[in-house]
């Protein structure tokens, strides 16, 4: 399986500002997946970050909340942009390996006050 | 219906039981599906992943796999504390490769 990393693995942030988070990854990967989970809940897709073109949102996310970039086959970032309280979560990248099977970073854990 | 559904739980079992761990899903075109487990504070991490009906063996986890019912379980033999822990049950959907995850199943295995 791909090693995977996050930065930062935990923040602290005040409501209206914007938070990036980096997620990289050891070996070139075709798709890789960014997931939001809210307190006691389960994982929530946000988008498919494509290396080249704009990412794909799922209904309910959109790009000027959640902006996406995926320069290379390694590497993408999230942006959780102009925060709430309600974006207090844990945000996961995940990656693609072989045709189907996903696997996770350490994720991200966001406080916004 | 929920595309992907379990039992909450807490699922309590001792240990040295077998922990039996449900799933059921919406998309009768489903090819595959996966556990993973996720302690408390941590990122979900793949332990089975199943793609034929019948049962799948790895060490002391066992997968199920009905396609005609659209249910997968994950059996965990010889239950330990180390296993505390919640499971999720994941599905492809959409036709790709985009993950639907169930609400996961807490289990506690007791001394």
């Amino acid at each position: 399986s791909a090693v995977i990393s996050q930065k930062p693995s935990r923040d602290i942030c005040q409501r209206g500002t914007s938070l990036t988070i980096q997620c990289q990854v050891d070996s070139q990967v075709t798709m890789m997946f960014w997931y939001r989970q809210q307190p006691g809940q389960s994982l929530t897709l946000i988008a498919t970050a494509n290396q080249g073109s704009e990412a794909t949102y799922e209904s309910g996310f959109v790009i000027d909340k959640f902006p996406i970039s995926r320069p290379n086959l390694t590497f993408s970032t999230l942006t959780v942009s102009n925060m709430s309280p309600e974006d207090s979560s844990i945000y996961l990248c995940s990656v693609l390996a072989g045709t189907d099977t996903q696997y996770f970073g350490p994720g991200t854990r966001l406080t916004v006050l | 219906q929920k595309e992907v559904e379990q039992n909450s739980g807490p699922l309590s079992v001792p240990e040295g039981a077998i922990a039996s761990l449900n799933c059921t899903y919406s998309d009768r075109g489903s090819q595959s599906f996966f556990w993973y487990r996720q302690y408390s504070g941590k990122s979900p991490e793949l332990i089975m992943s199943i793609y034929s009906n019948g049962d799948k063996e790895d060490g002391r986890f066992t997968a199920q796999l009905n396609k005609a019912s659209q249910y997968v379980s994950l059996l965990i033999r010889d239950s330990q504390p180390s296993d505390s822990a919640t499971y999720l049950c994941a599905v492809p959907t959409g036709g790709g490769n985009k993950l639907t995850f169930g609400t996961g199943t807490q289990l506690k295995v007791e001394l």
